[in-house]
């Protein structure tokens, strides 16, 4: 079955980064698309961008732009998500999810999700 | 400020049927299928609705989704306790090239 496994929770410093992991079981690694996907603390899922893990191909939010990095390691079917120049209003769970079957380069949907990694930005 | 617009909450009684509505555009719901999912307390989101009215094998048949124009609708029949969650409703954007999302509506069995 399908199984995405996140990293622990971190606790950041502003202006630090961070990078969580999410590792995949359950599939072919290079055949779906992998979304990361945030919730702030009683709000609501704000999509952060997507990675192409056959060839590492990456599409971000606009509001992430210049601040996010998403990479993949085919070799333990690893996608990380980096996230720079901390804030607290980044202060969140961090989502990955992987696209459904339906997916192309125009369009992409978020199917099984992992189980999420809390993200604090605290000085 | 989220692109698609959903009602903040909605409540019904066991047994009951409630819809949750979620408005989006011509670049979004208007031109792009809509996925629904279902936020239990503290966990993670979970695929409900796919391209519109589809259901994954385990959701149960009284979950069921439709779209018209730059509107979709979640309904749910037959209101159970267990149905208490948050429900997003999600759509692709082309001008935004990027997923997006309702602010989500807090559903409350009483």
């Amino acid at each position: 079955q399908v199984q995405l496994v996140q990293s622990g929770a971190e606790v950041k410093k502003p202006g630090a980064s961070v990078k969580v992991s999410c590792k995949a079981s359950g599939y072919t690694f290079t055949s779906y698309y992998m979304h990361w996907v945030r919730q702030a603390p009683g709000q609501g899922l704000e999509w952060m961008g997507i990675i192409n893990p056959s060839g590492g191909s990456t599409s971000y939010a606009q509001k992430f732009q210049g601040r996010v990095t998403m990479t993949r390691d085919t070799s333990t079917s690893t996608v990380y998500m980096e996230l720079s120049s901390l804030r607290s209003e980044d202060t969140a769970v961090y989502y990955c999810a992987r696209g459904d079957p339906y997916c192309s380069s125009t369009s992409c949907y978020p199917n099984y999700w992992g189980q999420g990694t809390l993200v604090t930005v605290s000085s | 400020q989220s692109v698609l617009t959903q009602p903040p909450s909605a409540s019904g009684t066991p047994g009951q049927r409630v819809t949750i509505s979620c408005s989006g555009s011509s670049s979004n719901i208007g031109s792009n299928y809509v996925y629904w999912y279902q936020q239990l307390p503290g966990t993670a989101p979970k695929l409900l609705i796919y391209r519109n009215n589809q259901r994954p094998s385990g959701v149960p048949d009284r979950f069921s989704g439709s779209k018209s124009g730059t509107s979709a609708s979640l309904a749910i029949s037959g209101l159970r306790s267990e149905d208490e969650a948050d429900y997003y409703c999600a759509a692709w954007d082309d001008s935004l090239s990027a997923v997006v999302f309702g602010g989500g509506t807090k559903l409350t069995v009483l």
